[in-house]
């Protein structure tokens, strides 16, 4: 069957830090996959969404970058955290080529505070 | 716009139906989605319908679509306390099957 990782769960990080969240999936090949971030009352913002190993896109300009240096290892980094950068982030997969395109299987997210 | 609109809290007793509604913009969206979140976790897909249909039944979950209005609800028969959870409805945008999400709404359950 198929899982997801993601780490750390928690993260508490000084501003000007710099941040490293990673995503692994398990059970399956190919995978798309993405990074959200969800805040209070709001719906989840797509950060970064990828078809393949080094195939990354990204919906909004940010602090943020992504990559994928391995098919199934997704990484949401950044140089410098900034006080917005506050959130819970999720890390999901879906399956390529699926007619269910919003078909999502979710992390159990990373909170992280910036102080 | 873009949005998506839920309300943020909906609060029912044990046992009742809970209803919860969505509204959305893209008339030509394939796919809704009802996702649920439970405390402190990733979400889990829930129930979708496609756009040519009004309702979806799937045990205790109904799903109705008013493709006319842009109206979504999702019917919980009995609710229960496990059902507990943030609620959020999606639409697959039909250009470039990008999913929009609501804010979620919160279901609290009475005693």
């Amino acid at each position: 069957s198929q899982t997801i990782h993601q780490w750390p769960a928690t993260l508490v990080q000084p501003v000007g830090s710099p941040l490293s969240l990673e995503c692994t999936v398990e059970g399956t090949s190919n995978p798309n996959l993405y990074w959200y971030r969800q805040a209070a009352g709001r719906g989840l913002q797509l950060l970064f969404y990828s078809v393949g190993i080094g195939q990354i896109s990204s919906e909004v300009p940010q602090n943020l970058s992504a990559s994928r240096p391995q098919d199934r290892q997704f990484i949401l980094s950044s140089k410098k955290l900034l006080l917005s950068d506050s959130g819970f982030y999720l890390c999901a997969w879906s399956v390529r080529g699926s007619q269910l395109t919003g078909e999502l299987f979710f992390g159990e997210g990373s909170r992280l505070t910036v102080l | 716009g873009e949005d998506v609109e839920q309300s943020l809290f909906l609060s029912v007793r044990e046992g009742d139906s809970s209803v919860i509604n969505c509204t959305y913009t893209d008339s030509s969206s394939t796919y809704l989605y009802w996702y649920k979140q439970e405390p402190g976790a990733g979400l889990q897909l829930l129930t979708y319908i496609f756009s040519n249909m009004d309702m979806k039944q799937d045990q205790r979950l109904t799903v109705l679509l008013n493709k006319k209005d842009k109206h979504l609800s999702l019917r919980i028969a009995d609710t229960q306390t496990g059902d507990s959870a943030i609620y959020f409805c999606a639409e697959e945008k039909a250009s470039n099957y990008q999913l929009i999400w609501g804010a979620g709404t919160k279901l609290i359950i009475k005693p």
